[in-house]
């Protein structure tokens, strides 16, 4: 399969503060990129879907204006977590998708802890 | 709304022996569904996946069975070894969701541990 990148694989931040995930696909080009969050012992939850050159679609609860995502490229989208608060301490996962169902391929994710 | 969801959180299994993993959904427009397979601190890693319009697919060492008329998933792995031992979800979409043909995001069920013991 297709080789998805996220960086920075950990980061730790100051409650109040921002982060910007980078999610990359190596060798093809994503029409769209997701975004799921995953807390500990829970399951992957979409937050939102980007497709290059337009606004992304949230999912229904997860706030837009706190979780900003740009997709600027066919193979680069970032997602940033806006004034992070502990409760936004979360293992966050892109995957790139093509011009198919079947293809979409997950990142590595980045391990996200705000103090 | 509708999720996807497991019968069991955890599953031991004795190395060498075949191992069952059940999803239920509950979505009745689902028709594709994927099994993931996800270890500690890393990504879900894509295992097999099976259309509605078919009720087996074999890969290497792995099955999914699929029953539409109880909604139910199954992931079968024979022979288990050591490295099988992770967290499986299974994901579904429906074509009512899809854009145009892509990918389309995914809802994922809770997951099973699976544990290999030696």
């Amino acid at each position: 399969g297709a080789v998805v990148s996220q960086h920075p694989s950990r980061v730790i931040c100051k409650s109040g503060t921002s982060v910007k995930i980078e999610c990359r696909s190596l060798d093809f080009q994503a029409t769209t990129m997701f975004w799921y969050r995953q807390f500990p012992k829970q399951s992957l939850m979409l937050m939102a879907t980007s497709n290059e050159g337009s606004k992304a679609t949230y999912e229904q609860g997860v706030e837009k204006d706190k979780f900003l995502i740009n997709h600027a490229s066919l193979t680069l989208s970032t997602l940033t977590v806006t004034s992070a608060h502990p409760e936004d301490s979360s293992f966050y996962i892109c995957s790139a998708g093509g011009a198919s169902r079947e293809t979409q391929y997950f990142g590595p994710g980045t391990r996200l802890l705000v103090l | 709304g509708e999720s996807v969801g497991l019968h069991l959180p955890t599953l031991s299994v004795q190395e060498g022996d075949n191992s069952i993993i059940n999803c239920a959904y509950s979505n009745s427009a689902s028709d594709y569904f994927i099994w993931y397979k996800q270890e500690s601190g890393k990504g879900p890693q894509f295992i097999i996946d099976i259309r509605s319009n078919m009720d087996k697919r074999q890969g290497q060492r792995v099955t999914v069975l699929l029953n539409k008329t109880v909604k139910h998933l199954s992931l079968q792995i024979a022979a288990t070894q050591p490295g099988d031992s992770a967290v499986y979800f299974c994901a579904e979409n429906n074509d009512l969701a899809s854009s145009g043909g892509g990918a389309d995001g995914l809802t994922f069920g809770k997951g099973t541990h699976l544990i290999i013991q030696p």
